[in-house]
């Protein structure tokens, strides 16, 4: 069975440009999370799609969005980009279902914002 | 809310000691607990996990206890290995909230040859 995968591995932007993450699923899981983990603050939930709505939600700005299509893959995506934005961003997939909680990383995406 | 609060490192052994990480949590509902570690460069790997009171999760040597009276689940492995220096985390899911998932601060740990 396929891993977690995420694209692109390694992305540098400026400030003030947009950004867009991919992840894709393990087959037949159709719960993505996303997580933002930097040295200062360690891992920090951003989002969590199941079955293409919106479920959970962390503390982040309206700038962070993100979605998912029917395939689950989903995508992040990081508007205005600040210098603090740079972090190791990591997906993370599930059943999404109660009894089987279990989450399950991807490699996560290096994001550099100059 | 629901927490984990894991021991600060870092944690500096040599190779064949034993290693305890200590991690307690808060919860309303009724979590599961997990371990994970991180390699350097890489995503985070389940380690091993428990989804109730005195259950023992176990993997690569490495175990963990669910302790509710304490509202612990500490790791522990009885000889480390060069090849185990990682960032272990603490987590927890809550399935009364949807498996929000919460993760402790991470602790590094570093084994000397």
């Amino acid at each position: 069975k396929a891993g977690v995968t995420q694209t692109p591995r390694y992305l540098i932007k400026t400030r003030g440009q947009q950004v867009t993450l991919s992840c894709s699923p393990i087959s037949g899981h159709r719960s993505v999370s996303w997580y933002q983990q930097t040295p200062g603050q360690g891992l920090q939930f951003l989002f969590e799609y199941f079955s293409e709505t919106q479920r959970n939600k962390g503390n982040f700005p309206g700038r962070f969005s993100g979605r998912q299509f029917s395939n689950s893959r989903s995508e992040m995506n990081v508007s205005t980009l600040e210098l603090g934005d740079s972090a190791l961003y990591l997906c993370a997939s599930s059943t999404g279902l109660e009894f089987s909680p279990e989450q399950f990383f991807g490699p996560g995406t290096r994001l550099t914002v100059l | 809310g629901d927490s984990v609060t894991q021991m600060e490192g870092p944690v500096t052994l040599s190779e064949e000691a034993f290693l305890t990480i200590n991690c307690t949590y808060t919860a309303t509902g009724y979590p599961s607990l997990f371990w994970y570690v991180q390699y350097p460069g890489e995503g985070l790997q389940l380690l091993l996990k428990a989804t109730k009171a005195d259950d023992k999760g176990s993997n690569k040597g490495f175990e963990a206890t669910y302790r509710k009276e304490t509202t612990s689940f500490h790791l522990e492995k009885g000889s480390v290995q060069v090849s185990d220096s990682a960032v272990y985390f603490c987590a927890l899911s809550d399935r009364g909230n949807n498996n929000d998932m919460r993760f402790g601060a991470g602790t590094r740990l570093t084994v000397k040859p």
